[in-house]
């Protein structure tokens, strides 16, 4: 079964250190994209980093990394010194190519504090 | 700006009763999507668009109905609200380059 996986319900990191959120991905597809997004208490879903299938270098965005083991089917993304505006829920998501047309899964998100 | 709209941004509605979600598009992307976020489930699908007239459900379709009539718009319609779908709806989009969706500010629907 295609999933997404997110084992990290809550976490909590000191400011300006760095936190790596989990997110572990099934498919046999061997085309796929694996996204981040962020959502702050806003509401809003901002869209942070991509990585594709076949990139064979890890994605970076900023402060944001994305820890790519294909072999390990994880995407985890590192946030490297953490600030107090971080404080927000993050989604793993996955793109899938099935039937002709594109489709997305997510995580149920992790939600990180981050303490000053 | 990704150029997508939703309306209404807040609703609350009967048992009963039926609702029209919209939302809407500044750049003829082709796929549109909907999803509805609840906590514990992350966002789920629930119909989604890849072009006029052509739609496909999603993992939590039942209850829902959508329409695509033009390029712009993608309508979500609950036939009879029913307090299970009292949620966060938000909408998608897919750009033609590239992967990544982009999303709307999103509707709160609470059906009493």
């Amino acid at each position: 079964a295609q999933k997404i996986t997110q084992t990290q319900p809550g976490m909590f990191v000191q400011e300006k250190e760095a936190v790596t959120l989990d997110c572990t991905y099934d498919t046999s597809d061997p085309s796929y994209g694996l996204f981040w997004y962020k959502q702050p208490s806003s509401g809003e879903m901002i869209f942070l980093i991509y990585q594709g299938s076949y990139d064979q270098q890890n994605a970076t965005e900023g402060r944001y990394s994305l820890n790519f083991q294909k072999a390990r089917k994880s995407a985890n993304l590192v946030i490297s010194a953490s600030q107090l505006g971080d404080s927000a829920m993050y989604f793993c998501a996955m793109r899938l190519y099935t039937s002709g047309t594109y489709k997305y899964i997510f995580g149920t998100g992790t939600r990180l504090k981050v303490l000053a | 700006d990704a150029g997508i709209t939703q309306s209404p941004r807040h609703k609350v509605t009967e048992t009963g009763t039926p609702v029209t979600l919209r939302c809407h598009q500044t750049e003829n992307h082709r796929y549109m999507y909907w999803y509805r976020q609840d906590p514990g489930h992350g966002l789920r699908l629930i119909h989604y668009s890849y072009g006029v007239k052509d739609t496909d459900k999603g993992e939590v379709s039942d209850g829902y109905s959508v329409s695509r009539s033009k390029t712009e718009d993608f309508l979500l319609t609950l036939e009879s609200a029913t307090s299970s779908q009292t949620s966060v709806y938000f909408c998608a989009i897919r750009p033609g380059l590239g992967d990544t969706q982009y999303f709307g500010p999103g509707t709160r629907l609470t059906v009493l």
